[in-house]
């Protein structure tokens, strides 16, 4: 799995957009972009997930560069219940079971 | 959705004893479950991965002795953490792999162990 590199904390005003950078460089072609999120003593949470076209569900949307080598996942409007630890992780999409490698993660802070 | 119900979601016990934890996939099959460890202000690491019916596969430095998982279903997979001490204090979670989709990864809530 290429290795990814996000900022260790952010925060965001309550009712504005959060902005999520995550970079990726070595990203291979047929590696995918995913987003989890963990809001503290819970287990990680779906976000998104995207190859190479900007996605958008009822959760956030994802904004990859055309170069593959970063993206930003958005929340369009923070809530202070999206206070969480973000990952963006990076691999192929596989159709067997094979773990999940967490990284340090985005601690996102929504503020009132 | 898909759930994974993983309980206790925490519990406290003495230097020595034995607690159980167990992870059931309510609505689908889980083939494999992975098993993670998340100490405080760090990341999840994976400690091991079991399929059902087959031994666990453990990570580099993960005492295996010490970790039993069992996932003798399809539904069911549990880690027992044998004759627990305060180093094993921790937040573990399982996870598993949905048949359907491509994003398909869903964990249970967690468990906060704390031994005294």
């Amino acid at each position: 799995d290429a290795k990814t590199t996000q900022p260790p904390s952010m925060d965001c005003a309550e009712g504005r957009a959060a902005n999520l950078p995550c970079n990726h460089s070595t990203i291979s072609g047929n590696e995918y972009v995913y987003w989890y999120r963990q809001i503290h003593s819970q287990g990680p949470q779906y976000i998104i997930h995207g190859l190479k076209n900007n996605e958008t569900n009822e959760m956030a949307s994802l904004i990859i560069t055309e170069d593959r080598k970063s993206s930003t996942l958005i929340l369009p409007h923070a809530t202070l219940r999206d206070t969480a630890v973000y990952y963006c992780i990076v691999r192929v999409n596989s159709g067997s079971a094979r773990q999940l490698t967490f990284g340090s993660g985005t601690q996102l802070t929504v503020l009132p | 959705g898909a759930v994974v119900s993983q309980h206790p979601s925490w519990v406290i016990c003495k230097s020595g004893t034995s607690v159980k934890i167990e992870c059931r996939s309510l609505d689908f099959q889980a083939t494999t479950m992975f098993w993670y460890r998340q100490f405080p202000k760090q990341s999840l690491m994976l400690m091991a991965t079991s399929n059902e019916g087959s031994k666990a596969t453990y990570e580099q430095g993960v005492e295996k002795d010490k970790f039993l998982i069992n996932h003798a279903s399809l539904t069911l997979s549990t880690l027992t953490v044998t004759s627990a001490h305060p180093e094993d204090s921790s937040f573990y979670i399982c996870s598993t792999k949905l048949d359907r989709g491509n994003y398909g990864y869903t964990f249970g809530s967690g468990t906060r162990l704390t031994v005294v």
